[in-house]
Parts: C-alpha cells; structure tokens; sequence
C-alpha cells in the first residue's frame, strides 16, 4: 500500500511569513497525526484528528498554527505567522483507527526554515 | 512531563557487534514502542510492547520492558552499518478521555562503523 505522504519536503520563508504543509494518509486511516520535530529532539504532537473531528490539540500553539482535515482523508497544517522557533521538520502520521496499540505510519516529512 | 529519556544520547559500535539502548519514562503506560529514524527520513515503526509484557523479539530486535523500574531497553544484535540512525522511545497512555497520544523521547543516535 501507498505510504503517507507529504508535501513540500523543504520550505524556506521569511519570519512573519506563512506557509502551509499538506499531508495525504494512508488510505482507509481514520487517524491523522501531526507532529514537530525540532533538530536534536524527538517528535512532539501537535494535533491528532479521528475522520474530520479534533481529538486532541492540546499542544498546537494555536494563536499562530491551524490544521484541518477536511472530508477525514488529507490535511493541512498552517502557520501564520511563522518565528524563528517553529524552523523544524513537520511530520505526518496515520494510524487506523487512533486505538493506543496501534502502529503509527509516518511520511517523510517536511523541513521548514525561518530565517 | 510524559515524556520518555534515552540513554545513551549517542553510542558508536563496530559492525557485529550488539548495541543497547535505554528508555526510562516517569507515569503508568498502556504499551511502549520503539521507533527508527535514518537521517532524513520519517520515522518507522520497530516493535511495540505492552505494558503486561516483559520481553519481546523481532528479528534481531529485542526488547525489554520492567513497568516496575518504568524502564525500557533495545537490544539490536549482530549491528550492520544499515542499522545506522536515530532509535527513539515512545510511551502510550491512555487518559481519561479518548485521547492516546504517543510521547517520544529525544532519542538515540547510533553509528555502526563498518
């Protein structure tokens, strides 16, 4: 089966500027994941949507990111506008059905540079 | 914090030889999962453990898992230069609602030198 997959790999923006990140799961993958990675550290999640629903953005720095799912299959994340901080690798993942004990696919992800 | 700690931060080994990695984390968990990340790469999924398990293999994998030391361990036999990457540990738990996240460590890095 087809991975997940991502899109732009690389972006490089200007701070205050805004950019958006696509993500296509897994077919049939009702969960939808998005996480940042910041150079030297694990991923840390910024948004888990079960179909179209949000179940958990406890994490989202929400006064300047947004994502959406659309329809329960693709998704967009947004930030706008973006620091020097949110410079990154953003990745997406997919899982059946959100149940703990579940694999989590993972794309390939998306490298931002603010400068 | 959730969160899960690697030790050792790197570690470099001879092809052949075994490498050992440790994850400690600080709450009760529903199951831990290792995760492999080559440079450049996503993540891929290793092997999952459950909190009611102790011991768990996969090929050259094994892994480890003492609920009571809240403490984890990746045993990779037999290295290859391909096992080159970042190992990470990450904890599920499940709360009170119908979030389950997936809490990852800040990894490994290990080199397997040819």
């Amino acid at each position: 089966e087809a991975g997940v997959a991502q899109s732009p790999r690389y972006k490089i923006i200007e701070k205050r500027q805004s950019v958006a990140f696509w993500c296509n799961p897994i077919s049939g993958h009702a969960t939808l994941y998005w996480y940042q990675q910041i150079l030297g550290q694990g991923p840390k999640l910024l948004i888990q949507f079960q179909n179209n629903g949000v179940v958990d953005d406890s994490q989202l720095p929400k006064d300047r990111f947004s994502a959406e799912r659309l329809k329960g299959v693709d998704s967009t994340l947004k930030i706008q506008p973006a620091k020097l901080e949110d410079s990154a690798v953003y990745l997406c993942a997919s899982s059946r059905s959100g149940q703990g004990q579940e694999t989590q696919y993972f794309g390939p992800g998306t490298r931002l540079l603010v400068l | 914090s959730q969160q899960g700690e690697e030790d050792p931060q790197a570690l470099s080994i001879q092809e052949g030889e075994n490498a050992t990695m440790n994850c400690s984390y600080k709450t009760s968990i529903n199951n831990l999962q290792w995760y492999r990340q080559n440079s450049g790469r996503g993540l891929v999924h290793l092997i999952l453990i459950r909190s009611n398990e102790r011991e768990k293999h996969s090929g050259r994998l094994r892994v480890t898992l003492d609920t009571s030391k809240k403490s984890s361990s990746l045993l990779i036999t037999a290295s290859r230069a391909a096992d080159t990457a970042s190992y990470f540990c990450a904890t599920v738990y499940i709360s009170s609602g119908s979030a389950r996240q997936l809490t990852f460590g800040s990894g490994t890095q290990l080199t397997v030198l040819p």
